[in-house]
């Protein structure tokens, strides 16, 4: 069961913007980095920001994350088709020795 | 270029181990951490297991004392030798590089049932 929270789904026409909200608590988010991930249809998971709001060498500026307190965010501006996909945050949690936990999950589709 | 190639998935009983094998190539495989993360069906992303460069490994409680996972740096190779298996453990396990999991592999399917 996993312990950081997002929507369910998230959708928009192309180029506007989607925000997808990702909520945890003290011992996960309130005290270590964020990372998000992307899933396109049938493929493996693919890092698309980490520390809070880094992206890797090759991610598009369109895509943005933030945090404050125990949640975080992924900002998605100038929606294009081909960011219908899953996204996933992801964080380690202090609260057990060490346990990596993954967001709930959110399935962004552009209308 | 970085690949992870994950082998070793199937179908097993329930009860039955199975050993699934990451090979990893295009980078220093003994300077990162590695993962395991699966996917049921239609289901979310779970990590499974980590291990540090030092061979400190890490478990959730689901799979704590079932799973162990383990590397061969002269092999590039990441391991994860799972025994006690339940339908729950039904998934495609995929391994990862890397404290933020910046490259993974296209995953191995791995089904228990009877």
């Amino acid at each position: 069961q996993s312990v950081l929270t997002q929507p369910p789904s998230a959708s928009g026409t192309p180029g506007q913007r989607v925000t997808i909200s990702c909520s945890g608590s003290s011992s996960n988010i309130g005290s270590n980095t964020v990372n998000w991930y992307q899933q396109l249809p049938g493929t493996a998971p693919k890092l698309l920001i980490y520390s809070n709001n880094q992206r890797p060498s090759g991610v598009p500026d369109r895509f943005s994350g933030s945090k404050s307190g125990t949640s975080a965010s992924l900002a998605i501006s100038g929606l294009q088709s081909e960011d219908e996909a899953d996204y996933y945050c992801a964080a380690w949690d202090d609260s057990l020795n060490g346990l990596y936990v993954f967001g709930t999950g959110t399935k962004v589709t552009v209308l | 270029e970085v690949q992870l190639v994950e082998s070793g998935g199937g179908l097993v009983q329930p009860g039955g181990s199975l050993r699934l094998s990451c090979a990893a190539s295009g980078f220093t495989f003994s300077s990162y951490d590695m993962h395991w993360v699966r996917q049921a069906t239609g289901k979310g992303l779970e990590w499974v297991s980590a291990i540090g460069t030092a061979g400190d490994t890490y478990y959730p409680g689901s799979v704590k004392g079932r799973f162990t996972i383990s590397r061969e740096n002269a092999k590039n190779s990441l391991y994860l030798q799972m025994n006690s298996l339940r339908a729950g453990d039904t998934a495609v396990y995929y391994c990862a590089r890397g404290l933020e999991m910046n490259y993974w592999g296209q995953g191995t399917l791995v089904t228990v049932s009877s």
